[in-house]
């Protein structure tokens, strides 16, 4: 069954430090993954978008990784902003169109 | 604003009652795409146009929910006979199928909340 995990379900960390989400996949034929950060009440933001041949690619203080032997992805967050806090979500597509969600990691950021 | 557009922001019914949806894609966008999320979840795929074409459709889609894009451009989602299950966060995303093995990014609207009483 094609799944989407992602670790750990919630995270808090102080302004400032780094902290990386952990996302593992079982998705196959697998097409391409992406991490979206979603604003409580709001639509997801695509963060990054990373096809089977880029093992890593930065947005910014965003920097995500791919092995897809082991299929798995990770979201590292630089220097983290009040603005961070947010759920962030790892999802891998099939195809095109057709994307498998993990259920978000929530991420808050204290001051 | 040229983002994805959706109305109403929220919306509160009570059981049975029929509820309407609309989005507004990015105008040059020709997919797309219907979801639902619920709390602490991801979203899920309910359906997906290109076009006017209805080209998919998740199992989730019972027969009281329908979609429709007459004319290409924006799109509607009706529940019939509402439930109280059917609350959730119903998003809308676009995208353009640009070339061949290209990823197409999907683009979110701010989605519509649906409170079922």
């Amino acid at each position: 069954k094609n799944q989407v995990e992602q670790s750990p379900q919630s995270l808090i960390i102080l302004e400032g430090k780094n902290c990386t989400l952990q996302c593992n996949y079982t998705v196959s034929p697998f097409s391409n993954l992406r991490w979206y950060k979603q604003d409580t009440g709001r639509g997801p933001v695509s963060l990054t978008i990373m096809t089977f041949s880029e093992n890593t690619k930065s947005n910014g203080r965003y920097t995500a990784t791919l092995d897809a032997d082991t299929k798995q992805s990770s979201l590292h967050i630089t220097a983290s902003q009040l603005s961070d806090s947010a759920s962030y979500i790892c999802v891998v597509s099939e195809s095109n169109y057709q994307l498998i969600w993990g259920a978000g990691t929530k991420l808050i950021i204290k001051p | 604003d040229t983002g994805v557009s959706q109305d109403p922001r929220h919306k509160i019914t009570k059981r049975g009652q029929n509820v309407t949806f609309r989005c507004d894609p990015i105008s040059e966008h020709n997919r797309l795409y219907w979801y639902r999320q619920t709390l602490g979840q991801g979203p899920e795929f309910l359906t997906y146009f290109q076009n006017e074409a209805q080209l998919e459709k998740s199992r989730l889609l019972s027969d009281r929910f329908s979609a429709e894009r007459p004319k290409g451009s924006f799109s509607t989602l009706e529940i019939q006979h509402t439930e109280q299950g059917d609350s959730a966060m119903y998003l809308c995303a676009s995208s353009h199928p640009g070339l061949a093995g290209v990823v197409n990014e999907q683009f979110f609207g701010p989605g519509t909340r649906l409170t079922v009483l």
